[in-house]
C-alpha cells in the first residue's frame, strides 16, 4: 500500500548518542519534509528536500542533518543528541504539483 | 515570512453543535488554504481545502470559507460529533513558479462535550 513510513515509532537514549530517524514514501512523491512537534502544538519545518541531492534548512533552526539520496528516502540524522532534541518528528511528503502533505506517523524521541 | 494566526486556540463545544476555527495570514500571494486535523497520538491529514479562485468549499460536515481581501479562511463544522475532537490546523500555501511555503498555524484544540 503507498504511505509514508517512520521508524522508529518511540526512541529512548542517552546523551551524546547518534541517531538516525528514518523516514520513507512508496508513493513517488519528489518532495518530502521533516516537521518538529511537541504534543498537540505547532508543527515547525526543519529540513525540506525538492528531490533527489536537493536539501535544505526550514524555518526552525536545528542540529540535525538530513540526506536525500534516493527518491523514497529522506533520513534525519542528529550526531549529538541532548534533552533539548526531545519532541516528535514527523516526515511527510507531497507530489511535485501538489501542495497536499501526506504525513508519516511520527518518531517520538527521548533524550535522557 | 507569512505570519498564521488560528483562533481560538482552544474550542469546546456541545455535540450536535457547530465549530467554527479562523485562521488569518499576512502574505497576499498566498493562494492554497487547507486545513489538517490531528487526533490524539496520529498523523495530522487534510480534511478540506480551497484554492484561491473558491469562496466557499463543502464536504459533508466540513465547509471552508476565504476571505481573500481580509485575508482569512474558516473551518467550519456542523453537527459535531465525538470523532471530531482533534487539534486543528490551516496551513496557508504560497505557490508562484520558484516560490513555494508552507506555514502551519498554531492549531485549534477542539474538544467535542458528549
Amino acid at each position: 500500500e503507498a504511505d509514508i513510513y517512520q521508524t522508529p515509532r518511540y526512541l529512548v537514549i542517552g546523551t551524546g548518542k547518534k541517531i538516525t530517524l528514518e523516514c520513507s514514501q512508496t508513493m513517488g512523491h519528489d518532495k518530502m519534509y521533516w516537521y518538529q512537534q511537541d504534543p498537540g502544538m505547532e508543527l515547525h519545518l526543519i529540513h525540506y528536500s525538492y528531490g533527489v541531492n536537493s536539501t535544505e534548512k526550514g524555518d526552525l533552526s536545528s542540529e540535525s542533518t538530513v540526506s536525500r539520496i534516493r527518491t523514497e528516502h529522506f533520513p534525519l540524522t542528529l550526531e549529538s543528541a541532548r534533552p533539548s532534541h526531545t519532541s516528535q518528528y514527523l516526515c511527510a511528503s507531497s507530489e511535485g504539483t501538489n501542495e497536499k502533505l501526506f504525513f508519516g506517523s511520527g518518531t517520538q524521541l527521548s533524550v535522557l | 515570512g507569512e505570519n498564521v494566526e488560528q483562533h481560538p486556540s482552544t474550542l469546546s463545544v456541545q455535540e450536535g453543535d457547530s465549530a467554527v476555527i479562523k485562521c488569518t495570514y499576512s502574505d497576499s500571494a498566498s493562494n492554497y488554504f487547507p486545513w489538517y486535523k490531528q487526533e490524539l497520538g496520529k498523523r495530522p491529514q487534510l480534511i478540506i481545502d480551497i484554492r484561491s479562485n473558491v469562496g466557499e468549499k463543502k464536504d459533508q460536515r466540513i465547509a471552508v470559507t476565504l476571505n481573500k481581501t481580509a485575508k482569512h479562511f474558516s473551518l467550519h463544522i456542523t453537527e459535531t460529533q465525538p470523532e471530531d475532537s482533534a487539534v486543528y490546523f490551516c496551513a496557508p500555501f504560497i505557490s508562484n513558479f520558484g516560490n513555494e511555503k508552507l506555514t502551519f498555524g498554531t492549531g485549534t484544540r477542539l474538544t467535542i462535550i458528549p
